[in-house]
């Protein structure tokens, strides 16, 4: 079974640009979640999706947003661009039919904001 | 709300040698626990998982943790490491959310070193 797939894998966009990150889950797993690695605070959660609602958020402010397609694809949104938003963004998917569902990851995309 | 702390930032053994990662947990509630690795420039790699079936757990690579409530430490050893093993692992407790569904909550990392 493919692994979780995120594209593109390297990014380099300006201050003030917007971006949009892409998820592919594994097959059947019907749960995205999204997470932002960066040096300084390390992995935190961004929001996560299910069956096409947002059900769970971290605290990032409203520039960060996503969404999830009826295939439980999933994209995220960062608007207004800040040097801070450089880190790498990972995705998540799990099956979600128990509490204690294992989360796979992604390889990451790279976001470097000049 | 759960958390982690590992409790070094670095660790470096010689190949052949064992390696111990330390984790300390705090909850209020049997958690769910799990340790991720980190290869530069990859994504996270599962490597096990303690959801309270047995308290000693085995993973890949020939990696264990051990769920200790009465230490809060859920700590991952290996036997013997392997040159392949340098990379950074996180230990992980995950929270039931309210509405439904999981979110991970990430300790710092431990880097670990394996020397010739």
């Amino acid at each position: 079974k493919a692994g979780v797939t995120q594209t593109p894998r390297y990014l380099i966009k300006t201050r003030g640009q917007q971006v949009t990150l892409s998820c592919s889950p594994i097959s059947g797993h019907r749960s995205v979640s999204w997470y932002q690695q960066t040096p300084g605070q390390g992995l935190q959660f961004l929001f996560e999706y299910f069956s096409e609602t947002q059900r769970n958020k971290g605290n990032f402010p409203g520039r960060f947003s996503g969404r999830q397609f009826s295939n439980s694809r999933s994209e995220m949104n960062v608007s207004t661009l800040e040097l801070g938003d450089s880190a790498l963004y990972l995705c998540a998917s799990s099956t979600d039919r128990e509490a204690t569902d294992t989360q796979y990851f992604g390889p990451g995309t790279r976001l470097t904001v000049l | 709300a759960q958390s982690v702390t590992q409790l070094d930032s670095h660790v470096s053994v010689s190949e052949g040698t064992p390696v111990l990662l330390r984790c300390n947990y705090s909850s209020s509630y049997s958690p769910s626990l799990f340790w991720y690795v980190q290869h530069p420039n990859k994504g996270l790699q599962l490597l096990l998982k303690y959801t309270s079936a047995a308290t000693l757990v085995k993973g890949i690579n020939g990696f264990e943790a051990e769920f200790k409530k009465s230490e809060t430490s859920f700590h991952l050893t290996k036997p013997s490491a392997h040159m392949s093993d340098a990379a950074e692992y996180f230990c992980v407790v995950s929270d039931q959310l309210t509405g439904g569904g999981n979110k991970l909550t990430f300790g710092t990392g431990t880097q670990l070193k394996v020397e010739l």
